[in-house]
């Protein structure tokens, strides 16, 4: 199985940081790699799919970049709204696999 | 409008079993990809399943052989089927439809609210 992980696993931030989570993979997997932010008893929501591209309706101070193992979601002016925990995910083969989650919480 | 709505949980005893269903509208299941997804309490998220278009099915080992997954073409519906049930298996169930950008490479692009399975006697 490919080993998702994710670091930090939680940060303290204020609103206006610019703020970046980075996703390692056990081995290369292209950019087959995408990122959820799900909020406390809510559903996850796609922000990025296939490393980079922002999936509609979600605000463009969310970007992804990588490729390989390495990857990051970046964050460029953190808004109240963007609390949460984020996670990404493999779906280069099976059995597709999540990494453990950074939460981002508020100095 | 895409929308997804989960039901079937609840609590059950380790062996038993349980079908979750998910009732989708604004696209069509058949010709789509779909998945089910779980969350342990207070933990990370865990792929279960997904059934492709044309019906080939996939699972992790901790559910292959105890999980199903299968859809109803009419009703545009999705369900997933769980036997022999362990109290590992808690967790909020999702069903996500599973978008296919091309060369294998698949993203969750939209969430039921989930349904809590707590197995426990």
């Amino acid at each position: 199985d490919i080993q998702m992980t994710q670091s930090p696993s939680s940060l303290s931030a204020s609103v206006g940081d610019r703020v970046t989570i980075t996703c390692r993979a056990s081995q290369s997997i292209s950019s087959y790699l995408n990122w959820y932010q799900q909020k406390p008893g809510k559903a996850p929501k796609l922000l990025i799919y296939v490393a980079s591209s922002l999936q509609s309706g979600v605000p463009p101070r969310f970007s992804g970049s990588g490729s390989g193992t390495d990857f990051s979601l970046t964050i460029s002016s953190l808004q109240p709204e963007d609390f949460a925990t984020y996670y990404c995910q493999q779906s280069y083969s099976f059995p597709w696999t999540f990494g453990q989650g950074t939460k981002v919480e508020i100095k | 409008e895409v929308q997804l709505v989960e039901s079937g949980g609840g609590l059950v005893q380790p062996g038993g079993s349980l079908r979750l269903s998910c009732a989708a509208s604004g696209f069509t299941v058949s010709s789509s990809f779909m998945s089910w997804v779980r969350q342990a309490p207070g933990k990370g998220l865990e792929w279960v399943s997904v059934i492709y278009s044309g019906g080939d099915t996939y699972y992790p080992d901790s559910v292959k052989g105890r999980f199903t997954i299968s859809r109803h073409n009419s009703m545009n519906m999705l369900y997933l089927q769980m036997n022999s049930l362990r109290a590992e298996d808690t967790a909020v169930y999702y069903c996500a439809r599973t978008s296919y950008y091309g060369s294998g490479r698949y993203y969750f692009d939209y969430w039921g609210q989930g349904t809590l399975v707590t197995v426990s006697s």
